[in-house]
């Protein structure tokens, strides 16, 4: 079992719609959460981090529950430039040690 | 706005030939990450680096693969001799505290 793990995808939705991204970590020690967006043949960014008690960053809502080990990101209003790929990241903690999922890929349609 | 210098770009190699990889991080950044991410697929950790001392290098395949960092500063990543599956991109990344910031990757082609 991956240490990340992320719902395979594809999701492909219509402009407009509301979609969600689960990820789970195993690592119960983990310390630090983000959400990371790849385009195409492009290095990974941060799109966000996850805080405890859930964040907001205008149509993008993080929310992190370490009982169960899962994060998850919401995506309101769906725009064509949100086509990508969303990373999970999980910070360990000791070394600063961080972690991928394999990604989610979303392509939103007109 | 700082970023992660990584040289060259693209690499097309021949199997068996060896092949370097070259990272400069943002000034200050004391831990940096090689990563490699075949298409399709997260980016997976190659090795760690805190300084110049390794702090995770479990996945790196060290019969053929090194990294160093001798002055705590930039890096080098070495597969000798390459194979067909070590087709894809490289990426470096590095850290202050929390967040990773990624250079543009080398793409690497073996045939």
């Amino acid at each position: 079992r991956k240490e990340v793990e992320q719902d395979p995808g594809p999701f492909n939705v219509p402009e407009g719609a509301t979609v969600a991204f689960n990820c789970t970590y195993s690592n119960s020690a983990s310390q630090s959460f983000f959400w990371y967006r790849q385009d195409c043949r492009k290095e990974p960014k941060l799109l966000m981090s996850v805080y405890s008690s859930g964040n907001e960053d205008g149509r993008f809502t993080a929310q992190l529950n370490r009982a169960s080990q899962y994060i998850s990101l919401l995506i309101r209003d769906s725009k064509l430039s949100d086509s990508a790929t969303y990373l999970c990241v999980v910070n360990r903690g000791n070394n600063n040690d961080m972690r991928f999922g394999a990604g989610t890929r979303l392509t939103v349609k007109p | 706005e700082a970023e992660v210098a990584q040289s060259p770009r693209y690499k097309i190699t021949e199997k068996s030939q060896a092949v370097a990889f070259w990272c400069d991080p943002i000034s200050g950044h004391a831990t940096l990450y090689w990563y490699r991410q075949i298409l399709g697929q997260g980016p997976e950790l190659l090795v760690q680096f805190q300084d110049e001392s390794v702090v995770d290098d479990s996945q790196l395949p060290k019969d053929r693969f090194s990294a160093e960092r001798l002055k705590g500063v930039d890096s080098t990543l070495k597969i000798q001799p390459a194979e067909l599956g070590d087709s894809a991109m490289y990426l470096c990344a590095t850290s202050s505290q929390f967040e990773a910031f990624f250079g543009q990757g080398t793409r690497l082609t073996v045939v």
